[in-house]
């Protein structure tokens, strides 16, 4: 099937600095990305929809001047968490759907462990 | 609002024992429905998916799901289950019309005791 790469796997940062996490289709086009959040022994949540060429879609209660997104191409997507704190700490997971397919599939990258001391 | 409900959030089972994960969604339309599993310390990767047709499905690895749209559920099943199913397994629905993300469940951790 279908790869997603996601980068960094883990990182662990202090509280206030900025974390960028990248996710990748790697033999597909993808127009539209999903970030999802995953809490211990939860769901994925979704965060926001990632639209290549203009701005993301945020649901209801996520903060986009905290967590921006950025779809500057067909293939990559990413996810920055600005001014982290201790709470930002999370998995993040993209997923991406191959533009040119009609499976509905989505395609889950490997996930991004975020650790915000 | 659509949601997914999954009523299992641990199952215990031995080797050979048979497998049923409940899985319910609330939407007025029409859906498309996945099983996704994650398998520990990998990625989610899709089980199987129902569009249309055969309400019965097969996925990998002896898996199978039913859509039966008069109860809203979409329950996953396999008749002996192996320790190499122990994972964590979500459903997942998305209007075939409209919304283009998925809806998941919260998700059932499978335990299979050797």
């Amino acid at each position: 099937g279908a790869v997603v790469s996601q980068h960094p796997s883990r990182v662990i940062c202090k509280s206030g600095t900025s974390v960028k996490i990248e996710c990748r289709s790697l033999d597909f086009q993808a127009t539209t990305m999903f970030w999802y959040r995953q809490f211990p022994k939860q769901s994925l949540m979704l965060m926001a929809t990632s639209n290549e060429g203009s701005k993301a879609t945020y649901e209801q209660g996520v903060e986009k001047d905290k967590f921006l997104i950025n779809h500057a191409s067909l293939t990559l997507s990413t996810l920055t968490v600005t001014s982290a704190h201790p709470e930002d700490s999370s998995f993040y997971i993209c997923s991406a759907r191959d533009s040119t397919a009609n499976t509905g599939e989505l395609f889950f990258g490997e996930g991004s462990r975020l650790t915000v001391l | 609002a659509q949601s997914v409900s999954q009523h299992n959030h641990h199952v215990i089972l031995s080797e050979a024992a048979s497998l049923e994960l409940g899985c319910n969604y609330s939407y007025g339309g029409t859906v498309n429905l996945f099983w996704y599993v994650q398998y520990p310390g990998q990625h989610l990767q899709l089980l199987l998916k129902y569009f249309s047709g055969d309400p019965l499905v097969k996925g990998i690895k002896g898996f199978e799901a039913e859509f039966i749209k008069s109860k809203f559920s979409f329950n996953l099943r396999k008749p002996s289950v192996q320790w190499s199913d122990t994972a964590e397994y979500f459903c997942a629905v998305t209007p075939q019309t409209g919304a283009n993300n998925l809806f998941f469940g919260t998700g059932t951790r499978l335990t299979v005791i050797p």
